[in-house]
């Protein structure tokens, strides 16, 4: 079965420090993941996602994530953050059956001024 | 703004009630989904439609009842809900291809009190 783990409730930083929020994977398989950001009173909004390819994936807004097969890892990150990226983020595995996505807990953001 | 939108944005009802949770996509995809995000809780995925035909329930409870007339609209059909069920219902569509693997696309949600 599919499962992402994000092991952080909350990560706080302040603005225009680098941020990382934590993601680990366990697929049977090929991994095939995304991050989502979640603002206030708001859906869901993709920001990336990993296929195949680079292990450095970039995305929307300025963050990027960075798999790591060895760990079973895809955080993600961005190296300087804004009082703007603070919301709800959101690691997510496809299922091989390619219409389910299971998604994590969620880490909620705080950037502080 | 996405393209998926849901009405309405926020619902209280009692436990006999009966209601219905809209989702229209404007996207053209073929597969629609049903979550239900509770605090500090993982997304839980409810239903999957995947070319108007039910490919998944994750066990839900009969009191939830989907329905997908055609590709661009999901219903959620309430009734004799549990307070527990108070929660923020999300709506996700995706295109379905074997060969690429698309993100899904959410609507703003609809916020659920049971009383």
């Amino acid at each position: 079965a599919q499962s992402v783990a994000q092991p952080e409730d909350q990560v706080n930083v302040a603005e225009g420090n680098p941020l990382t929020v934590k993601c680990t994977y366990s697929v049977s398989g090929n991994p095939y993941l995304f991050w989502y950001v979640q603002y206030p009173n708001r859906g869901l909004q993709f920001l990336l996602k990993y296929i195949t390819g680079d292990n450095l994936v970039k995305g929307s807004y300025g963050f990027e994530a960075e798999f790591n097969k060895s760990q079973t890892s895809f955080h993600l990150k961005k190296p300087s953050a804004l009082v703007s990226d603070s919301a709800l983020y959101f690691c997510a595995v496809r299922d091989l059956d390619f219409n389910k996505f299971y998604f994590g807990s969620g880490t909620k953001l705080n950037v502080k001024p | 703004e996405t393209g998926v939108t849901q009405t309405p944005r926020h619902l209280v009802m009692g436990m006999t009630n009966k209601k219905s949770l809209k989702c229209e996509q404007h996207l053209g995809h073929n597969a629609m989904y049903w979550y239900k995000q509770s605090a500090k809780k993982p997304l839980e995925l409810m239903f999957v439609y995947s070319l108007e035909e039910r490919v998944e329930n994750n066990s839900v409870p009969s009191r939830f009842s989907p329905e997908c007339p055609n590709s661009s609209h999901l219903f959620l059909h309430l009734h004799t809900l549990q307070p527990e069920d108070s929660a923020l219902y999300l709506c996700a569509s995706s295109q379905r291809t074997s060969l690429i693997h698309n993100e899904q696309f959410f609507g703003p949600g609809t916020r659920l009190t049971v009383l």
